[in-house]
């Protein structure tokens, strides 16, 4: 089965640094979500791709998020100044039709 | 705004017997429904999923659900668990396919006793 896949699996970070988030979604697949859960909380929907802008984003997308399709391969998405709530897991999810296959997820740290 | 309930937060079932997750939604309108399952340190995996026609539907591994929208409730079953069921299992609601705009609920712990 096609994986998409995410690096890295875990990754640390100081308050206040920028952090990038990778993903390879899977080869001719046309959009690409990110979604976060908090420990102990819901997976809660962050934003979709398509066409190479964003199709949909929420609230919690603010503008210390962004995300960027950089090569026709890699999906990212970087948070600009971290802030100890940014403590998650992240993932990364991609689609060609009516199923989502998601990766496996990094757990980002904020110290 | 939707929303979905999973209201058992832990379920523990001996090997080999029925199983029934239960899921509760809230959405405006026709409902796309998931649900996904999490083993540790793997991504989310869909299991199953209704977008219409048939309200009982078949997923991998032996799971099915069943959509009624008179109770707005879309319940996971297994006739049979096996210790490998053993994982976090999560239901969503969208307002189309793919992964777009999921509303997730916060997940029920499968506990299989040997």
């Amino acid at each position: 089965e096609p994986e998409v896949t995410q690096t890295p699996s875990h990754q640390v970070t100081q308050m206040g640094q920028e952090v990038i988030l990778r993903c390879v979604p899977i080869s001719n697949h046309l959009y690409f979500y990110w979604y976060r859960q908090i420990l102990g909380q819901k997976v809660e929907f962050l934003v979709s791709f398509y066409n190479n802008e964003i199709s949909e984003k929420s609230e919690i997308f603010d503008d210390q998020f962004s995300v960027e399709r950089p090569d026709g391969s890699n999906f990212t998405l970087k948070i600009r100044s971290t802030k100890l709530e940014d403590s998650a897991m992240y993932f990364c999810a991609s689609s060609m039709g009516p199923r989502g296959f998601f990766g496996s997820g990094t757990q980002l740290s904020v110290l | 705004a939707q929303s979905v309930t999973q209201p058992d937060i832990h379920i523990t079932v001996s090997e080999g017997a029925s199983l029934e997750l239960r899921c509760n939604y809230s959405y405006g309108a026709t409902p796309y429904l998931f649900w996904y399952v999490q083993s540790p340190g793997q991504g989310l995996q869909l299991l199953l999923k209704y977008f219409s026609g048939d309200t009982l539907v078949q997923g991998i591994k032996g799971f099915e659900a069943e959509f009624k929208r008179s109770q707005s409730s879309f319940n996971l079953r297994k006739p049979s668990v096996h210790w490998s069921d053993a994982a976090e299992y999560f239901c969503a609601v969208g307002a189309g396919g793919g992964a777009d705009g999921l509303t997730f609920g916060k997940g029920t712990h499968l506990i299989i006793q040997p």
